[in-house]
């Protein structure tokens, strides 16, 4: 099956410092959708980014889906960005999601 | 437009048992699927109903069981319960055709002792 690697596993950010977490897949996709788990367990959609580059706020993405790789950049992090990010892909037909292994953020005051 | 809804929040069970989880889907989305999160395999897909139909299924063993009711509503169910069963599982729903978006409730975190 498809493979979805993400980069870095931990990363320690100082307050207002920015970031880019990566996430490589095996093969081409139909959808990509980047997350923030919370403290509780829940998964909060960020982006859904199949190809092309979005921003919200003070995070935008990036897909590059002939080159099989996707970023998430956070700009000026706050405290409230800890957590851990995942990537995640749907290959083919259906609704499938095949996760990374998600980048766990600490972001320091 | 409400979120998608999962009841219970938390369970403690006893190996042998057997357990019920509940999905309510966002108004209108037709695509349930379901994921176990444990820390040591991360994030896996068990299966994905659609208009009360099994769509997709992952890799997991015959005790894991679900339906999907004709208001999108789904169970999933989970017999002879093992340690290894201890997980949150997270239900996500989608529009179902053409509109893979999805979206996830708050989770089931089950505990089997």
């Amino acid at each position: 099956g498809i493979q979805v690697e993400q980069s870095p596993p931990d990363l320690i950010l100082q307050e207002g410092a920015n970031s880019t977490l990566r996430c490589n897949f095996s093969d081409s996709v139909n959808n990509l959708q980047w997350f923030h788990q919370n403290p509780w367990g829940q998964l909060i959609n960020l982006f859904y980014i199949p190809s092309g580059t979005k921003q919200n706020g003070r995070l935008s993405a990036t897909t590059v889906a002939t080159e099989r790789y996707s970023l998430l950049y956070i700009s000026s992090s706050q405290t409230t960005d800890s957590g851990v990010y995942f990537c995640a892909v749907i290959k083919a037909a259906g609704n499938k999601l095949t996760f990374g292994g998600g980048t766990r953020v600490l972001v320091k005051p | 437009k409400a979120g998608v809804t999962q009841t219970p929040r938390y369970l403690i069970k006893t190996r042998g048992q057997q357990v019920t989880l509940s999905c309510s889907p966002i108004s209108g989305h037709r695509s349930v699927s379901w994921y176990q999160q444990t820390p040591g395999q991360g994030l896996q897909f068990l299966f994905e109903y659609f208009s009360e139909t099994q769509r997709n299924k992952g890799n997991f063993p015959g005790r894991f069981s679900g339906r999907q009711f004709s208001n999108s509503r789904s169970e999933m169910n989970v017999s002879t319960l093992e340690l290894g069963d201890s997980a949150l599982y997270l239900c996500a729903s989608s529009g179902g055709i053409g509109v893979l978006e999805q979206f996830f409730g708050p989770g089931t975190r089950l505990t089997v002792l």
